[in-house]
């Protein structure tokens, strides 16, 4: 069965202090993947697509790469507006339009 | 802002009664996708419509249905509510087919069923 699992489900980070949040797939068709954030109470903001493994994005203290079974969003030197729920999205060939997202990791950066 | 507008902003409905949400995409944006958020769960597809027809469709029972009308508006209708259907119900739109545009979401409208 196609699965998005997305890991830790929280994390609490000192201002300044890098970390990755990661993203797997168990699916097959991949077109693209997406990541979001999302604050309490919004709709998601888009973020990055990748397309293939081995591409990276790059905004601001953000950085988005892919593999075949997974994805990373690395952040670094996070400030206390980054905190917010980071949610990773697959879309797939072989379904029509389908998209499966994540439960998200809900990032908290203290001062 | 992302120029994506939904209302109501909050509903509150009773088992078994039907219920219409309203999206406004941005200018220009032909596709329209609905989704359904639980609390502390990602976005589920429900589905997505393009040039006013229907593209892609999730996992929902087809009391779930969907209109997008020509000047970039669009409709979620539920029928039958179920006590499961509360939740924060998002549309998003992007310029051309999701899979080589971003998507642009609303703020979404919080559906609250007694």
């Amino acid at each position: 069965e196609d699965q998005v699992t997305q890991s830790p489900e929280a994390l609490r980070l000192q201002e300044g202090e890098s970390s990755s949040l990661n993203c797997s797939y168990t699916v097959s068709g991949l077109r693209g993947l997406f990541w979001y954030r999302q604050d309490p109470g919004k709709g998601p903001e888009f973020l990055f697509t990748l397309y293939s493994a081995g591409e990276e994005k790059e905004k601001e203290r953000l950085k988005a790469t892919l593999t075949k079974k997974e994805s990373f969003l690395h952040i670094t030197a996070p400030k206390p507006e980054d905190s917010a729920t980071y949610l990773c999205a697959v879309h797939l060939s072989n379904t029509g339009n389908q998209f499966y997202f994540g439960t998200g990791t809900s990032l908290t950066v203290i001062p | 802002e992302t120029g994506v507008t939904q209302s109501p902003t909050h509903l509150i409905k009773t088992r078994g009664q039907q219920v219409t949400l309203r999206c406004s995409s941005q200018s220009g944006h032909n596709t329209v996708s609905w989704y359904q958020q639980a609390l502390g769960q990602g976005p589920q597809f429900i589905f997505q419509y393009y040039r006013e027809e229907e593209n892609g469709r999730g996992n929902f029972p087809p009391r779930f249905s969907g209109l997008q009308f020509p000047n970039y508006s669009s409709e979620l209708n539920v029928n039958a509510l179920e006590l499961d259907d509360s939740a924060l119900y998002l549309c998003a739109s992007s310029p051309g087919l999701v899979s080589v545009n971003e998507q642009f979401f609303g703020p979404g409208t919080r559906l609250t069923v007694l």
